[in-house]
């Protein structure tokens, strides 16, 4: 079955733009996940949604980060007036449920100039 | 405090032979996974394996297995006859199920290199 896709693969956005990447998850997984990998660099937790409750969002680094969920399918992770420290790429994993393992997706890659 | 280090930033192994990726973690949760994901040059994090801790046996799964010594606090994964398409970053992660929390943290990686 089709895995976890992620558009853009790529985005260049000038400082002080917002952006908006998508996830779609895979079909029927209720779990969702936004992590950010820094170059050379592990990947880092965002954010968490269980169907379309964010449960968890301790990792978004400030109030320039929002994402959501209204359908408890796909996911947008939206960055409002990026900065260049926001430069990375972001993963997005689904599970089927708690304690289950992550899937992920191909990551979109942002370059901020 | 680091919860999951890697300590080997690249390796370079033979084609066909062994190698082991090393990973210690620290928690106080008496209740966690461990996961072994890898990531070639594309990006996309490829799920390998994972071991509970209250798993009495190792993980293994085709030609991955993890070296778990739960008192050691070592989860090593060990690659049988490698092969070229084995070369990629490889990341150990952990998830601390106390509380029902889902997020996974991970290592630096190391970056596996298989020469023929």
């Amino acid at each position: 079955g089709a895995g976890v896709s992620q558009s853009p693969r790529y985005k260049v956005a000038k400082r002080g733009q917002d952006v908006a990447l998508r996830c779609d998850p895979i079909s029927g997984h209720v779990s969702l996940f936004w992590y950010q990998q820094a170059l050379g660099q592990g990947p880092e937790f965002l954010t968490y949604f269980q169907n379309e409750a964010q449960l968890d969002k301790s990792g978004l680094p400030s109030d320039r980060f929002f994402a959501e969920r209204p359908e408890g399918s796909v996911s947008t992770l939206k960055i409002q007036r990026t900065q260049q420290e926001d430069s990375a790429v972001y993963l997005c994993a689904s599970s089927t449920g708690q304690q289950e393992t992550q899937y992920f997706g191909p990551g979109t890659r942002l370059l901020v100039l | 405090a680091q919860k999951i280090t890697q300590t080997q930033p690249g390796m370079f192994v033979q084609e066909k032979e062994a190698v082991t990726l090393d990973c210690t973690y620290d928690t106080s949760d008496p209740s966690y996974g461990l996961f072994w994901y890898k990531q070639p040059s594309s990006g996309e994090m490829i799920f390998l394996i994972y071991q509970g801790s209250y798993d009495q046996q190792n993980a293994t799964e085709g030609r991955y297995s993890l070296n778990f010594q739960k008192a050691r606090k070592s989860a090593n994964l060990v690659i049988s006859a490698s092969q070229l398409g084995d070369s990629a970053m490889y990341f150990c992660a952990m998830r601390e199920e106390r509380m029902g929390a889902q997020k996974l943290v991970f290592g630096q990686g190391t970056r596996l290199t298989i020469n023929p």
